[in-house]
């Protein structure tokens, strides 16, 4: 079984500054690793994934996320946060080999204060 | 290529009655998933196609839900004799085989009243 913990449902930064949201995942096989972004009333968007490859994964408008095995984690970072940051964010994990049915966390609402 | 198309976006019904949510893929996505997210949660499994063939559903999906894809392209979601717990967002994603990420939808948004 696999399974996404997201730590802080609310995260409030001021803009400009350091945007960090925290994922931890459990899996039994070696796992692949999502970032989803959601705007209200909207679907998903991909930010970035990590599919075994580098583990320092750079994806759209500024984010990056590390994979670390040892810690079970995939944190999400944007060095410099903007407004048009503000949303809910979703870790997710499907089995390696792609095509599997993602699981995902509770999400994270990120607010940006001017 | 236009992305993953949901109709309706918006759907509000009396509990007792039946109602079908269509999604149109990305052309060539071989698979098709549908996902419940209710209020202040992540999205959860319901069930997903390779072409027309249906390989798994979750247990969420009680028997008041059907979902087909007969010709490997489009897809419904029926849910019969609605009851306010179904009231969510039901989101379709679609992929394309030997590739990692699921293209989203906008989501249909579901209210039960």
């Amino acid at each position: 079984a696999q399974s996404v913990t997201q730590l802080g449902s609310h995260v409030s930064v001021s803009e400009g500054a350091l945007v960090l949201l925290r994922c931890n995942y459990s899996s039994s096989v070696p796992p692949y690793l999502f970032w989803y972004v959601q705007y209200p009333n909207q679907g998903l968007q991909l930010l970035l994934k990590y599919t075994s490859a580098a583990t320092l994964v750079k994806g759209i408008n500024g984010f990056e996320a590390e994979f670390k095995k040892s810690e079970t984690s995939f944190h999400l970072t944007k060095p410099s946060a903007h407004m048009s940051d503000a949303a809910e964010y979703f870790c997710a994990v499907s089995r390696s080999g792609g095509n599997e049915k993602l699981t995902f966390g509770t999400g994270t609402r990120l607010t940006i204060i001017p | 290529d236009t992305g993953v198309s949901q109709d309706p976006r918006h759907k509000i019904t009396k509990r007792g009655q039946n109602v079908t949510f269509r999604c149109d893929p990305i052309s060539e996505h071989n698979r098709l998933y549908w996902y419940r997210q209710t209020l202040g949660q992540g999205p959860e499994f319901l069930t997903y196609f390779q072409n027309e063939a249906q390989l798994e559903k979750s247990r969420l999906l009680s028997d008041r839900f059907s979902a087909e894809r007969p010709k490997g392209s489009f897809s419904t979601l029926e849910i019969q004799r609605t009851e306010q717990g179904d009231s969510a967002m039901y989101l379709c994603a679609s992929s394309l085989i030997g590739q990692a990420e699921a293209f989203f939808g906008q989501g249909t948004r579901l209210t039960v009243v």
